[in-house]
């Protein structure tokens, strides 16, 4: 059974530098094809995707916040990390991980954590 | 980006009765190497992380009640719900994985009548 859950402060003030960490058990990040994507969601508002890593440490990341956003993964611990720089109020959001596999769903973000509600304030 | 816009933003609809939610893309999202359309539906209640309901446009995830089904392809597709039940009151967002940026819908909000 897959499961993901994503940790982290509760509370950030601006400017400071997010750091979440996403925890996952049930599948191996040194597996061909396997992803685990971070999406985060805004109160009351959308869905957007922020970064991706794959097994094989490719990379992708939001255009947009490109600049602000490093991910990374410790295969030993299966733990993917993502950092956000420069945080403003308007980062507040649930923080999404997901998992995504090449043969599973189609390759979509298919298993995803609990979330975790960051708040950016002073 | 490919961006996804979602209609109607909102919908009631009577208990049995259909559901329909329309999403287009700003560009195909058809491989043509395969011929699968990277287009996925999820539903999200309050308080709980999406749900993955359609893959490949038209891909039924596993233990998804059959009343829920996708149709399109390329730029324009549909989620239906064929009798909808109470449990189904959630929001409903497409999501592109064509390619990055891996962009969403803004969103529909489905309520009953």
């Amino acid at each position: 059974q897959i499961t993901l859950k994503e940790s982290g402060p509760a509370l950030v003030k601006p400017t400071q530098t997010l750091t979440l960490t996403c925890t996952f058990s049930g599948f191996s990040l040194t597996t061909s094809g396997v992803g685990v994507g971070w999406i985060r969601q805004p109160p009351g508002k959308a869905l957007e995707w922020l970064a991706l890593i794959y097994w094989d440490d490719d990379k992708r990341y939001s255009p947009s916040l490109k600049s602000r956003l490093t991910i990374s993964k410790d295969t030993s611990k299966n733990q993917v990390v993502i950092t956000m720089t420069n945080m403003d109020p308007v980062d507040t959001a649930t923080y999404y991980c997901a998992h995504r596999y090449a043969l599973q769903a189609g390759g979509a973000f298919h298993i995803w954590g609990q979330g975790t509600l960051v708040t950016v304030s002073s | 980006d490919i961006v996804m816009t979602q209609s109607p933003d909102s919908l009631a609809v009577s208990l049995g009765e259909r559901a329909t939610i329309n999403c287009k893309s700003s560009q195909s999202v058809l491989y043509s190497s395969d011929n699968k359309n990277y287009l996925i539906w999820y539903q999200q209640k309050p308080g709980q992380p999406p749900k993955l309901l359609i893959y490949w446009a038209s891909t039924r995830e596993s233990g998804v009640p059959d009343r829920f089904n996708g149709s399109g392809s390329g730029t324009d597709f549909t989620l239906t719900i064929s009798s909808l039940q109470a449990e189904d009151v959630a929001v409903y967002y497409c999501h592109q994985y064509y390619s990055a940026p891996y962009t969403f819908g803004q969103g529909t909000k489905l309520e009953i009548k």
